[in-house]
């Protein structure tokens, strides 16, 4: 398995600009986090899927970030237009439920620099 | 709001050395679990606690689940250079709410 992949690992984009980030869940789970990680917060949920639609999109910071989840095997990040504040590492994870509980796999992030 | 609190913030010891990292909270959670986030890299699930007092071991590491299930400790037997990392503490309540500590930044010395 290859595991929760993300795409570009790193970008890096003038404020002002489109931004959008890739995310290709474990197939086989039915459930898709984004997170944001600064220092100065940790890990924030910006966003969870389940079953392809959103459930709680509360951790959205302002109408210039969405997300979409079009089928099981790819979602999108999209920031416009994108601010040096929102500079930080994004997560996507995807869980599944089983008899031992709740497992969440993490890719490896895309670290977002906005100059 | 629920909190999780870790501590310490930052620990750096020698190879060898024994270690023990904290989380704490005044919240009840259904479960409890670990990850270890190396640099450049996503967070990489440890371990999960799910009873209150429960004791889980994996090779050098223990971890456990306060009989309230309001905290839990990770502690490192011999620490290696291995073990080095970003440890974080993650309370799960309902069927996906997870709350966040801020993390243990643990650095061994070879």
């Amino acid at each position: 398995d290859a595991g929760v992949i993300q795409s570009p690992r790193h970008e890096v984009t003038e404020m002002g600009q489109e931004v959008t980030l890739r995310c290709k869940p474990i197939s086989g789970h039915n459930s898709l986090f984004w997170y944001r990680q600064t220092m100065m917060r940790g890990l924030e949920l910006l966003i969870y899927f389940n079953n392809n639609v959103p459930i709680d999109d509360s951790g959205m910071p302002e109408d210039r970030f969405s997300a979409k989840m079009p089928n099981a095997s790819f979602s999108t990040l999209k920031i416009q237009p994108s601010e040096p504040r929102d500079s930080a590492v994004y997560f996507c994870a995807s869980s599944f439920r089983s008899d031992r509980g709740i497992g969440y796999t993490f890719g490896s992030g895309t670290r977002l620099t906005v100059v | 709001t629920q909190l999780l609190e870790q501590s310490p913030q930052f620990l750096s010891i020698q190879e060898g050395e024994n270690l023990t990292v904290y989380c704490n909270s005044s919240s009840v959670f259904s479960s409890l679990q670990w990850y270890r986030q190396e640099p450049g890299e996503g967070p990489v699930l440890l371990v999960t606690v799910v009873t209150g007092g429960e004791v889980k071991k994996l090779k050098r590491l223990t971890f456990q689940f306060g009989d309230a299930r309001k905290d839990s400790s990770l502690h490192i037997t011999a620490a290696q250079p291995g073990d080095t990392g970003l440890y974080l503490c993650v309370g799960v309540a309902g069927s996906y709410q997870l709350t966040f500590g801020k993390g243990t930044k643990l650095s061994v010395i070879p």
